[in-house]
């Protein structure tokens, strides 16, 4: 089944301990990004990647790192995080930079005391 | 500033009723996209429009690109329980070896039986 996968789905932890949120797609897709959101404020786009080993910012990549080793998977990381990052993230793929219809994976819901 | 505005934020309605979503921006995109996302869940595209004046019909909803390509509607006739959810607008923005897709903070809709 073609899908997005992300994990863990629900996370809690504390201000300043590193977490990495994985994100995995099985449907050969070049493009990839991460997105936040948050009630009165939207989906806002983090970061995106192109292709493996191109990333570029989105909106608001301030406090978060992500890297494309390969054309699968996508993490994203939080170095340290702060209670602002609480959010709902989401990531998503398409197929190429033009393909614009991405699938969106089931969300991760972060909680930094 | 909000790049793409959406009205109404909320509408409950009853079954049976018509209404109509709006997605404007100061901005020209080169396709505006429409997604649907339900509790706990990604979203999913629902339809993309490229040119200006398009209209893309989906059963009982109806999408249309402005003639200007700056903003959208979508039209939902009949509304049934099973339409609720949180409807948001998408626009593409390709550049120089990039793309950014930004969205609409949404239009929560509740369609009571």
């Amino acid at each position: 089944e073609a899908q997005v996968t992300q994990n863990p789905r629900y996370l809690i932890t504390v201000t300043g301990k590193k977490l990495t949120v994985t994100c995995s797609q099985n449907m050969n897709h070049e493009y990839m990004s991460w997105y936040r959101q948050d009630p009165g404020l939207g989906l806002r786009q983090i970061y995106y990647s192109m292709n493996v080993e191109v990333t570029d910012k989105g909106d608001v990549p301030e406090g978060y790192k992500v890297s494309r080793k390969e054309k699968r998977n996508f993490p994203l990381i939080l170095e340290s995080p702060s209670p602002n990052q609480t959010s709902l993230y989401f990531c998503a793929s398409s197929l190429d930079l033009y393909q614009e219809t991405q699938y969106f994976g089931p969300g991760t819901r972060l909680l930094v005391l | 500033t909000q790049l793409l505005e959406q009205s109404p934020q909320f509408l409950s309605i009853q079954e049976g009723e018509n209404l109509t979503v709006y997605c404007n921006s100061s901005s020209v995109f080169s396709s505006l996209q429409w997604y649907r996302q339900e509790p706990g869940e990604g979203p999913v595209l629902l339809v993309t429009v490229v040119t200006g004046g398009e209209v893309k019909k989906l059963k009982r909803l109806t999408f249309q690109f402005g003639d200007a390509r700056k903003d959208s509607s979508l039209h939902i006739t009949a509304a049934q329980p099973g339409d609720t959810g949180l409807y948001l607008c998408a626009g593409g923005r390709s550049g120089a070896g990039s793309y950014q897709l930004t969205f609409g903070k949404g239009t929560k809709l509740s369609v009571i039986p």
